[in-house]
């Protein structure tokens, strides 16, 4: 499997919304509702965010949402703070495999 | 407290061999499906194979297929990834980390083990 389309980058100012898109096919990302998106600060180990397109874990703040749109799937983080600056990367998985997107690096202004 | 605690991880020469191991505590390891994901230095996350709870079913990234082998032992409560025929793309940082349910994503991961292959 090709790995997810994610942009390099988004940034946005404090307390603005920002979204980032992952691109797939109808293998993946358009096949299945299961799409997660993690949050990697530098040198730390990645956080699931969301799950199954649109769940958060617990402990997970609200102002994380996800949702998916045919082969799309968006990740939106809505009043955005200083500690939002990360990697994040989207995943479409099922039991047996998981590709991941390359990544986009949120930038806070 | 869920840890998942990596080693095993190191320099070794192209065509050589390395088993990683992940040893897992504070749930009940046989109930989950467990995956070994590797981040190159400054890339992405790359999925390289799965194992189910029991240990009967393994899946493996295209990748690694026939070179690597992911396996438990549910009485130890440990992961390993026997990795063989390695190869400089295969540098990374390799992370252990567990299922969420069925499905493979993944709602904690270790801190990782470095394995260097020089090109």
């Amino acid at each position: 499997q090709s790995a997810l389309t994610q942009p390099a980058s988004v940034s946005g100012s404090p307390g603005q919304s920002i979204t980032i898109s992952c691109t797939g096919t109808s293998s993946d990302v358009g096949g299945y509702n299961y799409v997660s998106w993690y949050q990697q600060h530098p040198g730390k180990v990645p956080k699931l965010m969301i799950y199954d397109v649109n769940n958060r874990p617990s402990g997970v703040s609200n102002r994380f949402s996800g949702s998916k749109s045919g082969n799309t799937a968006s990740l939106t983080i809505s009043g955005l703070q200083a500690e939002d600056e990360a990697d994040y990367y989207c995943s479409s998985y099922t039991y047996s495999t998981v590709v991941f997107g390359g990544g986009t690096k949120l930038t806070v202004l | 407290e869920v840890q998942l605690l990596e080693s095993g991880g190191g320099l070794v020469q192209p065509g050589g061999s390395l088993r990683l191991s992940c040893a897992a505590s504070g749930f009940i390891f046989s109930n989950y499906a467990m995956s070994w994901v590797r981040q190159a230095p400054g890339k992405g996350l790359d999925w390289v194979s799965g194992i189910s709870g029991n240990g009967d079913s393994t899946y493996y990234a295209d990748s690694v297929k026939g070179r690597f082998t992911i396996s438990r032992d549910n009485s130890k409560n440990i992961l390993y990834l026997q990795m063989d025929s390695l190869r400089a793309e295969d540098t990374a940082v390799y992370y252990c980390a567990k299922s969420l349910g069925l499905n493979l994503r993944f709602n904690y991961w270790g801190q990782g083990t470095l394995v260097t292959v020089p090109s």
